[in-house]
């Protein structure tokens, strides 16, 4: 059965600092899709990034850059000069056997000015 | 494209009560789901469809029935309602049949059950 971690339900950080949030998954399968979704305080989920398995390459995108290792089974998030508007809960989630989508329980981050 | 509308925004039932929660996309997407989210468990697949006229169960599906007889609309019903159906729920949708691609959220539904 597939299963994602995210291990930090909370982080708090001041405004410019760098912040990593981490997502640790376990499935059985050779291929398999990982994404990151953010749920600001306003509720609405939005989508950041999706991955297959056979794609390692790191993504760059602005702030945001993210660090999929197979070898540990983690698909990290790293958020670069955090600004107070990056302020919600973000979501690991997992797609396995292209039929169900297995998210983990969230990390709230707060970034204070 | 208004993309996926869920209603109500907000509800509140009695124990026992049943209800329809009401889903619809237009982007002619394939699959569709139900998800709930409690606090500290992030969110949980309820049902899902690939495609019009096929459902399956998730992670969570006691006390919640679905059907798809359109590409459109995927209605949640809750049978008799229970304190612990109490949650927000998210209606999905993804451009292909399967779960592997992004899929977008509707805004969501707050339901209380007293």
């Amino acid at each position: 059965a597939q299963k994602v971690t995210q291990a930090q339900t909370e982080i708090s950080v001041v405004e410019k600092e760098d912040v990593t949030l981490d997502c640790v998954y376990e499935t059985r399968d050779t291929t398999y899709y990982l994404f990151w979704y953010k749920q600001p305080p306003s509720g609405e989920l939005v989508f950041l990034i999706r991955r297959n398995s056979f794609d390692e390459q790191n993504e760059i995108s602005g702030r945001y850059s993210w660090n999929f290792q197979k070898s540990t089974s983690s698909f990290n998030f790293t958020i670069t000069a955090s600004q107070v508007v990056d302020s919600a809960v973000y979501f690991c989630a997992l797609s396995e056997a292209e039929r169900q989508l297995t998210f983990g329980s969230g990390t709230q981050l707060t970034v204070l000015p | 494209n208004a993309g996926v509308t869920q209603t109500p925004k907000f509800q509140v039932l009695k124990t026992g009560q049943s209800m329809t929660l009401q889903c619809a996309q237009d982007m002619n997407h394939e699959y569709m789901s139900w998800y709930r989210q409690d606090p500290g468990m992030g969110l949980r697949l309820i049902h899902y469809s690939v495609g019009a006229g096929i459902t399956d169960q998730g992670e969570v599906p006691n006390g919640y029935n679905v059907s798809r007889s359109t590409t459109e609309d995927f209605p949640l019903r809750l049978l008799s309602a229970a304190p612990s159906q109490t949650s927000v729920y998210f209606c999905a949708s993804s451009y292909d049949g399967t779960s592997s691609y992004e899929q977008y959220f509707g805004p969501g539904t707050r339901l209380t059950v007293t």
